[in-house]
């Protein structure tokens, strides 16, 4: 069955340093979406992103985040000046095909980032 | 403010007992709300989706029930098994493209043997 898969499933970073978090969605997935998991909190919506353009951001994603898809498989996260607040799991999504708001979201294993 | 509201916040059954979680919301404009388990670890595996106009929806030994007049939902799961031991987490997608989940803060269910 195919599956969001994302690398590395672990990070460390010294704060101030920038880092990319990459996730290759479900091939034919149209939608994609980054979450973040602050350990022991809920999950938290940062990004959704549909035909090369961010669809909806919440607050949380600020200047120091941007995403892109440098290429037909990737899809990448990358946060420019790493705080310590920003030690978090983060999940990406994928929606089949036509994306909409009815469909469901199949997520990642997760990235677990750790600012040091 | 958009909102969910879960719970209990922590549940503990015997394997084999049936048991209901719930889930209240505050979410302006409402698209649909689902209900995903996630595994300690793991990324979160959707269990159900139901739009406003759905007023129940079974997956397996889950079954889920929405009321959106008093913006309310359960998530009952039949014959609990070991396996079922996780977090239990609703989410209601809201904003007009409704890609947006805001996520409650789940409910951890324990089975035990």
């Amino acid at each position: 069955e195919p599956e969001v898969t994302q690398t590395p499933s672990h990070q460390v970073t010294q704060m101030g340093q920038e880092v990319i978090l990459r996730c290759v969605p479900i091939s034919n997935h149209l939608y994609f979406y980054w979450y973040r998991q602050i350990l022991g909190q809920k999950v938290e919506f940062l990004v959704s992103f549909y035909n090369n353009e961010i669809s909806e951001k919440s607050e949380i994603f600020d200047d120091q985040f941007s995403v892109e898809r440098p290429d037909g498989s990737n899809f990448t996260l990358k946060i420019r000046s790493t705080k310590l607040e920003d030690s978090a799991m983060y999940f990406c999504a994928s929606s089949a095909p036509g994306g909409g708001y009815s469909y469901e979201q199949y997520f990642g294993p997760g990235t677990r980032l750790t600012v040091t | 403010k958009n909102q969910v509201e879960q719970s209990p916040q922590s549940l503990i059954i015997l394997e084999g007992k049936n048991c209901t979680l719930q889930c209240n919301y505050t979410v302006s404009p409402f698209s649909n709300l689902r209900w995903y388990k996630q595994d300690t670890g793991r990324g979160p595996v959707s269990l159900t989706i139901m739009t406003f106009s759905e007023n129940t929806k079974s997956n397996g030994r889950y079954t889920a029930t929405l009321d959106a007049d008093t913006k309310q939902s359960s998530l009952h799961i039949t014959a609990s098994q070991l396996s079922d031991s996780a977090s239990y987490i609703c989410v209601v997608s809201e904003g007009q493209a409704g890609t947006a989940l805001i996520f409650g803060k789940g409910t951890t269910l324990s089975v035990s043997s």
